[in-house]
Parts: structure tokens; sequence; C-alpha cells
């Protein structure tokens, strides 16, 4: 089955400085989404960004279909920017979000 | 910006009593979907849906019923719930295979 794996698993950062969130799977999937969800609190997409790069504001997604990765860049972080973020590369055969593990990242100030 | 409206926000509910969560979309999305997220499991699939009239059980369907009565809104029943139905429930839509899909804010179900 599809394989899909974050890293890091967690990421603690100090306020101000540069996070880099991958994103690899193991099979063909060509819709790439990345979601943030604060602790308790609601799933947003952060980009949909099946292919190439994307940037807003302080964010940035570059997904390289090819070689099966995305990545999601974060500059300059802020306290804000804690939680998980989750990567979702594509749907199954009967369209369910197929998932990554997520990484939970910690911006200290 | 793509909308999915869920209510209510919160319940709280007796265990044996009938649940019912309802989403809203306005995208005109054929593909509406339920999951639950509980600490340590991540997002699990409980029903999905094709389009209106259609519902198809997920990865944990037990103990809960699904409904799309139209394009735009797709329930899902807890007819006798139990305290290991407490959880965060999510609705989300998307229009095909390869598009983005959009998510409510969620629904925490606290049975008790």
């Amino acid at each position: 089955g599809q394989q899909v794996q974050q890293s890091p698993t967690s990421l603690v950062l100090q306020e101000g400085e540069n996070a880099e969130l991958q994103c690899n799977f193991s099979t063909s999937l060509n819709s790439m989404q990345w979601f943030y969800q604060r602790p308790g609190g609601s799933l947003v997409s952060v980009f949909y960004n099946p292919s190439g790069t994307k940037q807003s504001g302080r964010l940035t997604s570059t997904t390289v279909i090819k070689e099966r990765r995305s990545s999601l860049h974060i500059s300059s972080s802020q306290i804000t920017d804690s939680g998980t973020y989750l990567c979702a590369p594509g749907r199954d055969s009967n369209y369910q979000l197929i998932w990554g593990s997520g990484t939970k990242l910690i911006i200290k100030p | 910006e793509a909308a999915v409206t869920q209510s209510p926000r919160n319940k709280v509910a007796v265990t044996g009593g009938k649940v019912t969560l309802s989403c809203n979309q306005t995208n005109n999305h054929n593909n509406m979907y339920w999951y639950r997220q509980d600490t340590g499991h991540g997002l699990r699939l409980i029903h999905y849906s094709y389009g209106a009239g259609s519902t198809e059980k997920g990865d944990i369907p037990d103990g809960y019923k699904a409904s799309r009565p139209s394009q735009e809104n797709f329930s899902l029943i807890l007819e006798l719930a139990t305290p290991s139905q407490t959880s965060v429930y999510f609705c989300a839509s998307g229009l095909g295979t390869n598009t983005e899909v959009f998510f409510g804010k969620g629904t925490r179900l606290t049975v008790v």
C-alpha cells in the first residue's frame, strides 16, 4: 500500500529560526496538500501544491513529483506557527486522503 | 474560499441517546467525508459520499450511520451513542480525485 513519511517527527526551534518539513511518499500520487493544526484546533489547508513551488507569506512549499517528495519551509518562525503539520500527497482508489503521521513543530520564545 | 460548515461545534450527549452531526458545503463538491480524531490515532475515516444519495463505509464505520440527502449536506448519525464515541469529528469536502480538500472546524462530542 501507499506509504507516507514525514520528517522530522518533531521539531523544536527558537523564534526567528527557519523550519524545514519533509513529506516523502512511496507511490505516484499527485495532489499534495499540506495542513496545519493547533492542539484542539481545526485542520487548516496551508497549501494545495501538486507540483512546483508555491509561496504564501513566510511559507513556501515545493513538490517534486518524480522524486516523490514535498517540503514545507517556514522562514523566520513565530510562536504562533507552533502546531502539527500534516501532509496528504494524494487519494486512494476510494478518493480517501492518504495521510502522513505529521510533524509537531514547537517554536520557543 | 471554499467553506465547510459543521454544526453543532460542541455537543454533550448521554449514553444510549441519538446524536446527529451536520455538515454543509456550498462548494458544489461531489465528495464528502466524516473523520474522527483521537490522540494517538490521527484522523480516521468513518463514512464518505460520492454525491447525493450515496454513502460508503470508511475504515471505522461501526456504530455510525451517514446520510447524504443533497449535494450540500452530509450528516453523521450515532443511533446509540457510547462513551467510546467521545471524540472530535471533522467533515471535509472535495471535488474529485486530484483536487484540494477542505475541512470544517470540527465538532467536539462528549458522550457521558
